[in-house]
């Protein structure tokens, strides 16, 4: 079962404007959230994080939303920028484990 | 430069023939786990480690192998590879435990025909 799910593969989105990721979750012992970027040939490299505790964390052109109710976070990317073309992960924890749970991952690409 | 490194970036083999492959870190890291990353379902975990000599299993651990002999290495071994276990397979470590942020090593490509 997947627990973690980014339900879009792609997304493609004009530069200048907002990329917003989307990630749901099932299991309701994830209090902490993660986002990872991957470029080709190269490993997953992290981006944000958020704990279940707030429902928002920002840096920079970066800011994760969480909405427990909904058990759903968003990765917001503004102003979009070519180098932000990339494979972005969402993941989550529970306290004690001692992994992260991905999801499928989903493709930005940023046109000129 | 803080890194965790694998060898070899690309392996192309056939079944049935033991490889290994190296992942180390130079962050003194005690947390390191193995994961692979397959169309479709993200990355997965394999097995993971504490610590050395204190290793454990993920949520696909068959047909591989670790150990933790030291801090800084942790390889993953495969005994009698098949072409199910064509993947990308990734390293990666940590500083307090895997529910955190993971530093991940560049990949390896594994192709077993």
């Amino acid at each position: 079962d997947q627990q973690v799910k980014q339900n879009s593969p792609s997304l493609s989105v004009q530069e200048g404007r907002i990329s917003i990721l989307n990630c749901d979750y099932t299991n309701s012992m994830f209090d902490y959230f993660l986002w990872y970027k991957k470029y080709p040939a190269e490993g997953p490299t992290f981006l944000i994080s958020i704990s279940s505790i707030k429902d928002k964390n920002e840096d920079g052109r970066f800011t994760v939303f969480l909405n427990k109710s909904a058990k759903h976070l968003s990765l917001h990317i503004v102003p979009s920028q070519p180098g932000d073309s990339a494979v972005y992960f969402c993941a989550a924890s529970a306290t004690g484990a001692q992994k992260l749970v991905f999801g499928q991952g989903t493709r930005l690409t940023i046109n000129p | 430069e803080a890194q965790v490194t694998q060898n070899p970036r690309y392996l192309i083999t056939v079944t049935g023939k033991k490889l290994t492959v190296t992942c180390s870190q130079n962050m003194n890291h005690e947390y390191m786990s193995w994961y692979r990353q397959d169309p479709g379902l993200g990355l997965r975990q394999i097995y993971y480690s504490m610590n050395v000599e204190v290793t454990d299993k993920g949520d696909v651990p068959e047909g591989y192998k670790v150990s933790r002999k030291e801090k800084r290495n942790f390889p993953l071994i495969l005994e009698s590879p098949s072409p199910n276990q064509t993947s990308l397979y990734f390293c990666a470590s940590s500083l307090s435990g895997g529910g955190y942020e993971q530093y991940f090593g560049p990949g390896t490509r594994l192709t077993v025909t």
